[in-house]
Formats: structure tokens, sequence, C-alpha cells
């Protein structure tokens, strides 16, 4: 019952690509959070934002970028792919301090 | 922030049996959620404990936080093949930041 949509679901690029992996949620929510995971491991959060205009990074140093130019959008964006970000991508967001609604993830592959 | 550390790393249980997840975790919090993803999924919300509880229920579920010991534990009751999935705490010290540990990996196996 989440409304938090994340496109596409599967990539497969070539090396060198710039991409954005979009995240959009429809319930309001002032929190958005970017998580990089690979299978079986933990969660590392890459970068959140509190809301409008507002970004930080997280606790994995990430070579990716954020922005949040409206409430409902958290777009991830990698200029120029590389096959170590070959990983599984999970947005997510929250009102206040709230629990977390997850979208299904963005599988990246890097050839 | 901090992340709380699941213990154990993976569980193996049969059908019908309780499973007992613990979380530690280092500074003070405002509430421990506890969530749960299946394979290649993204988390689902179990259970959200304030730091002023000591108990929680949903359904099969239990929550339990001893904020003296900085731990919390997840009992799944009359387990089933369903319940098979990665299982994560996460302290909320402040309402922003969110961060997950290595998760327990439950099989319940039929």
């Amino acid at each position: 019952e989440a409304d938090i949509y994340q496109t596409p679901r599967y990539l497969v690029i070539g090396t060198g690509k710039k991409i954005t992996l979009e995240c959009s949620q429809t319930m309001g929510h002032d929190k958005m959070y970017w998580y990089q995971q690979d299978p079986g491991m933990e969660l590392h959060l890459i970068h959140y934002s509190y809301g409008v205009n507002s970004t930080e990074k997280g606790d994995l140093s990430s070579e990716s970028t954020v922005s949040r130019i409206r409430t409902e959008h958290f777009p991830l964006t990698l200029e120029s792919a590389r096959p170590s970000h070959t990983s599984q991508y999970l947005c997510a967001s929250r009102q206040g301090g709230e629990k977390l609604f997850f979208g299904s993830g963005t599988q990246l592959s890097v050839l | 922030s901090q992340q709380g550390e699941e213990d154990p790393q993976a569980l193996s249980i049969q059908e019908g049996e309780n499973a007992t997840m613990n979380c530690s975790y280092k500074t003070s919090i405002n509430n421990l959620q506890w969530y749960r993803q299946n394979s290649g999924r993204g988390l689902v919300h179990l259970i959200l404990i304030r730091s002023n509880e000591r108990e929680k229920h949903s359904g099969r579920l239990r929550v339990t936080l001893d904020t003296s010991k900085k731990s919390s534990s997840l009992l799944i009751t009359a387990s089933r093949a369903a319940d098979t999935a990665s299982y994560f705490c996460a302290p909320d010290t402040s309402g922003s930041r969110l961060t997950f540990g290595e998760g327990t990996q439950l099989t319940v196996n039929p």
C-alpha cells in the first residue's frame, strides 16, 4: 500500500554513461532517503533530504548526486557509471520521525 | 545517527516454532523500528516502539525495548514458511537519518 515509486526496476548500462534513478512519493512526506544494498548485505545510507532544497550526504561515500526541487520527487544521478556502482538502490520516505516507506528498488548493473 | 546491530546473523527454525531476534544500539533513542525484507525487495515496516514504551504487539509479533540495556528484541510466534526473510532494526535518534545494520536472516523450514 506504499505510495512510493522507483523507476526503472532494472537497469543494465555501459561504463561511462550518465544515469538517473527516479523516486517519487505521493504521501507528502518531508523526508526522503536513498540506500544502497548489495545482495545479503546491510543497507548503506548514501543521501537523504529533510525537505525541498535540503539534501545531505549519508554514511557511504558515493559518487552520486541528488536533488529535491519538489516534495514528491528525489532523483539520484550518477554522472559516469562504473562497474563498482552495480548494486540495488532503495528509495524511502517518511513524515517526521515516523516509519519509513520503501520503494521496490532499482537493480543497477554496470557493464 | 547510529545503526543497530542485530543478533543472530542467521536463524533457522521449523514451522510453528518461535523466532527471537535481538538488536543492540549505543546511544539514546526517540524510537526503535523493526523492518522486514524479502529477497530483492524494499523493506517493509513492522513495528515502531517509542523510548517510553517497554513492549508492543502486532499480530504474531512482539517487540520489547530495554533502554537501560540499549537493546530490543523481536519475537515472532508460531512461525510460518512465509516469515522467511531478513529482519532489520533501526534505532531512531533524531528523526532524520535512519540507518540499518546487517540484519538477521530468518529461515523457517516447512
